[in-house]
């Protein structure tokens, strides 16, 4: 009965590979998020989704892709991965009428 | 600018109450929050206010907001050994939907 469930929980992959992170809520929200946590623990956001539609996108390389299938999914697409992009990421989601936001457990990512 | 400020480390007693201070930016802030993270955990929302309001009390928290300083705080009273964890204020940049995080406060809670 997970709220916002991620998957997966860590990750550890090579440079250069491509790997999605997936994202799921069950709270009938109508916007997902992406935000990343780097090793200082601070958090910033990536992306928001409305009603798959793409509202926020901050100055991401564009190898970061997010897909949205329907309301309650919002993945992540992250092609030619690098050192720097190893951090916490974290999926997020609320009602955009109230933008009280949920987040799930985070998925850890590390490059080599 | 987006800066969002909290000191970075408090230590306190068990038992004792436990006050994170933090300075947002935008005054047009609808919503503050308080987020906690335990150790290789995700964010749980502990708290928010409605930017109309000076003060939300939630069984042990205590939130105080001071609009014309920008600054809000929360208040842990008898604060526990699981009260240690990293606390995270903030705020909703006017006109989006977008948090922008304080850097984080460190708690950490001695017998």
């Amino acid at each position: 009965d997970t709220a916002v469930s991620q998957t997966p929980k860590y990750l550890v992959t090579q440079m250069g590979n491509d790997k999605s992170i997936k994202c799921e809520q069950n709270l009938g929200h109508d916007t997902m998020y992406w935000y990343k946590q780097d090793s200082k623990k601070f958090l910033k956001i990536m992306f928001s989704y409305n009603n798959k539609e793409l509202i926020i996108n901050e100055t991401v390389p564009n190898r970061f892709s997010p897909k949205s299938p329907d309301k309650a999914h919002l993945n992540l697409h992250i092609n030619s991965l690098e050192l720097g992009d190893s951090a916490v990421y974290f999926c997020a989601s609320s009602l955009l009428a109230k933008n009280i936001q949920y987040f799930g457990a985070g998925t850890r990512l590390s490059v080599l | 600018g987006e800066d969002v400020e909290q000191s970075l480390f408090l230590s306190v007693r068990e038992g004792d109450s436990s006050v994170i201070n933090c300075t947002y930016t935008d005054s047009s802030s609808t919503y503050l929050y308080w987020y906690k993270q335990e150790p290789g955990a995700g964010l749980q929302l502990l708290t928010y206010i409605f930017s109309n309001m000076d003060m939300k009390q939630d069984q042990r928290l205590t939130v105080l907001l001071n609009k014309k300083d920008k600054h809000l705080s929360l208040r842990i009273a008898d604060t526990q050994t699981g009260d240690s964890a990293i606390y995270f204020c903030a705020e909703t940049l006017s006109g989006t939907d977008k948090l922008i995080f304080g850097t984080g406060t460190r708690l950490q809670v001695f017998p």
